[in-house]
């Protein structure tokens, strides 16, 4: 079972639309982050959160936002999609205690595709 | 420029076979983890080492942490298809996790 959740899984949308990832968790995790996957390759961070009200840029340049308003949600937003934006999102959460065995928790992926 | 390089990238083996799996840095992290990620889905993780020389075992899998603490290593050994998956390693810099390159592993049945 998963305990953290994203939707929709699977999203096909015309250019310039705005749209909006949704990401929960139910583990009370302070750490969430998004992460940018083409299929088979690396992962590249995005957006991170460290807490309510806290949200930075990560690595990979990105025209998304993301808000953090509550500890179990933390939605990516795309004001005008376009084919480039075309990918798997990943959401994550992560305990203070990594350095103990507690590592990243994923979600399954939404899969976007801007045509 | 990437901060952890894995290798081989992409592996093809029968089932039954051995394999090692490399992950690469110049930098030093607090910790290491391993994740494995099936099509469509997120990665999951599969161990975290902490100390520079640590060994753990995971039944068939065997995961090492360098002494320096810059590089680890995944070992398979007798490969199932279930094994199939893209393999990533992730290192803690105390500020932020880096995922490696990737290792897209298949076991041909």
């Amino acid at each position: 079972e998963a305990d953290i959740y994203q939707t929709p899984r699977y999203l096909v949308i015309g250019t310039g639309k705005k749209i909006t990832l949704e990401c929960s968790q139910t583990m009370g995790h302070d750490k969430m982050y998004w992460y940018q996957q083409d299929p088979g390759m690396e992962l590249h961070l995005i957006h991170y959160s460290y807490g309510v009200n806290s949200t930075e840029k990560g690595d990979l340049s990105s025209e998304s936002t993301v808000s953090r308003i509550r500890t179990e949600h933390f939605p990516l937003t795309l004001e005008s999609a376009r084919p480039s934006h075309t990918s798997q999102y990943l959401c994550a959460s992560s305990d203070y205690g990594v350095q103990f065995g507690y590592g990243y928790t994923f979600g399954s992926g939404t899969r976007l595709t801007v045509v | 420029t990437q901060l952890l390089e894995q290798s081989p990238q992409f592996l093809s083996i029968q089932e039954g076979e051995n394999l090692t799996v490399y992950c690469n840095s110049s930098s030093v992290f607090s910790s290491l983890q391993w994740y494995r990620q099936e099509p469509g889905e997120g990665p999951v993780l599969l161990v975290t080492v902490v100390t520079g020389g640590e060994v753990k075992k995971l039944k068939r899998l065997t995961f090492q942490f360098g002494d320096a603490r810059k590089d680890s290593s995944l070992h398979i050994t007798a490969a199932q298809p279930g094994d199939t998956g893209l393999y990533l390693c992730a290192g803690d810099t105390g500020n932020q996790f880096y995922f490696g390159t990737g290792t897209s592993l298949t076991v041909i049945p």
